[in-house]
């Protein structure tokens, strides 16, 4: 088991190109999310889906676009990279269920390191 | 705006001493209070997890208490190990799912 693969690891960025960080589970969970970690702010959530075709925005979307075709597969893609975008981005999925299944903690990538210059 | 306050931001402890960790929230309808450890390079992982109906939970040298009328919860590290150097995040949500984290308290276990 893989768990949650997040490609690339590092990724370096010229202002106002795009990209695209994969992300990839191998649990079949539902639930799957998009965090960044800034120094001394903790963990932000971006997006988030709770199943293939439904995605909705976390607590900082702007500049930020996601889609969930696959259980599998949540990419978060940015269209125009500002210096605001550097951070390390997390995705993480869990598996969001009904009674004694309802408690189940999220799993957590590696990471992808990305500076923005 | 943080809606999980976290402290310290720092701490560093003797082998063997106890790490205390707090953090306090405001929006009453959380009732899930995990908390995570991230190793430097590597994404955080669930270390223990409470919900309001409990005061304690001990799993281990790790224990979380809980104040439901303080709004307040905090960490317990006994007999700290220099394997438990890590970044603490505690976190809370409503529901299981959209996690608000606390900014994080960096631990350093001397030997």
């Amino acid at each position: 088991n893989a768990g949650v693969t997040q490609t690339p690891k590092f990724r370096i960025l010229k202002i106002g190109q795009s990209m695209t960080l994969q992300c990839t589970q191998d649990m079949n969970h539902n639930y799957m999310y998009w965090y960044r970690q800034d120094p001394g702010m903790g963990l932000k959530l971006i997006y988030y889906s709770v199943g293939a075709g439904i995605t909705d925005k976390g607590e900082v979307p702007n500049g930020y676009n996601v889609s969930r075709s696959t259980t599998e597969d949540f990419p978060l893609r940015l269209e125009l990279a500002a210096p605001s975008q550097t951070s390390v981005y997390f995705c993480a999925s869990s598996y969001f269920g009904q009674g004694a299944l309802r408690i189940q903690p999220q799993h957590f990538g590696d990471g992808t390191r990305l500076s923005i210059l | 705006q943080q809606q999980v306050k976290q402290s310290p931001q720092s701490l560093i402890v003797q082998k063997g001493g106890i790490s205390i960790i707090n953090c306090a929230y405001e929006n009453t309808a959380f009732d899930y209070f995990p908390w995570y450890q991230q190793f430097p390079g590597k994404g955080p992982a669930l270390l223990i997890a409470i919900r309001p109906d409990v005061s304690e939970k001990k799993e281990g040298r790790f224990t979380i208490s809980f104040n439901k009328s303080a709004k307040q919860f905090s960490l317990h590290i006994m007999d700290s190990q220099p394997g438990d150097s890590a970044t603490y995040f505690c976190a809370a949500s409503r529901g299981d799912y959209k996690l608000s984290f606390g900014a994080g308290t960096t631990v350093t276990v001397r030997a």
